[in-house]
């Protein structure tokens, strides 16, 4: 079966950095989406990995590591407007989106 | 920017009812989604379609039906609503390629009494 694999809650600190995971077995790979969503709001799309290797895109960088089943969201000087669920997606061989059930991260001051 | 906007931010059904959830996007793109998103679940993807007049079974089929006759409009429908479709409902729309985002609409919170 296909599995995407997330922590379902973690807290860091306002400033710091904390890194989410995500770990996927699918049938095939067309690459990884990370998404994140406010309570009570829409998704909204963060960033699209194919390739091996770290995109950094402001804050937020994304890794991915094809041969590990692996990624993760990296967030640095966490804000407390950062408190939102993070949704690790996997593009499988027939091009279907596979979702994990999200990453609740909590800020505190 | 892109908009996707649904019909109802919250609805409360009876058991048996008909309901029909609306989607729309302005940015005339040719996929449209509709997912449901329950608590320490990933989304699950219902139906699907690429173009007007056409769609594809998702996962979790069963108990719905949907409706494209315009590009910019996905009509998701339960036939006989029950207790266990209870959820968040989810409306995406995304251009071209299967590898481009997604936009979402805000979503419905559908309780089915």
């Amino acid at each position: 079966g296909q599995n995407i694999d997330q922590p379902t809650e973690m807290t860091a600190t306002e400033g710091a950095i904390v890194q989410i995971n995500c770990t996927y077995q699918t049938s095939g790979f067309n690459g990884l989406f990370w998404y994140q969503q406010h309570a009570g709001e829409a998704p909204t799309f963060l960033s699209y990995n194919v390739l091996d290797g770290l995109e950094e895109k402001g804050r937020f960088s994304s890794f991915l590591s094809r041969s590990k089943g692996y990624s993760y969201l990296l967030l640095k000087e966490l804000q407390m407007k950062d408190s939102a669920s993070y949704l690790c997606a996997v593009l499988d061989s027939n091009y279907q989106l596979i979702w994990g059930a999200g990453t609740k991260l909590i800020i505190k001051p | 920017d892109v908009k996707v906007t649904q019909s109802s931010r919250y609805l409360v059904k009876r058991t048996g009812e008909k309901v029909f959830l609306e989607c729309v996007q302005d940015m005339d793109h040719e996929n449209m989604f509709w997912y449901r998103q329950d608590p320490g679940l990933g989304l699950r993807l219902i139906y699907f379609s690429y173009d007007v007049k056409m769609k594809e079974k998702g996962d979790i089929p069963e108990g719905y039906s949907v409706s494209r006759e315009k590009k910019e409009r996905f009509s998701l429908i339960l036939e006989s609503a029950s207790t266990n479709q209870t959820s968040m409902y989810l409306c995406a729309s995304s251009s071209g390629e299967t590898y481009n985002e997604q936009f979402f609409g805000p979503g419905t919170r559908l309780t089915v009494l």
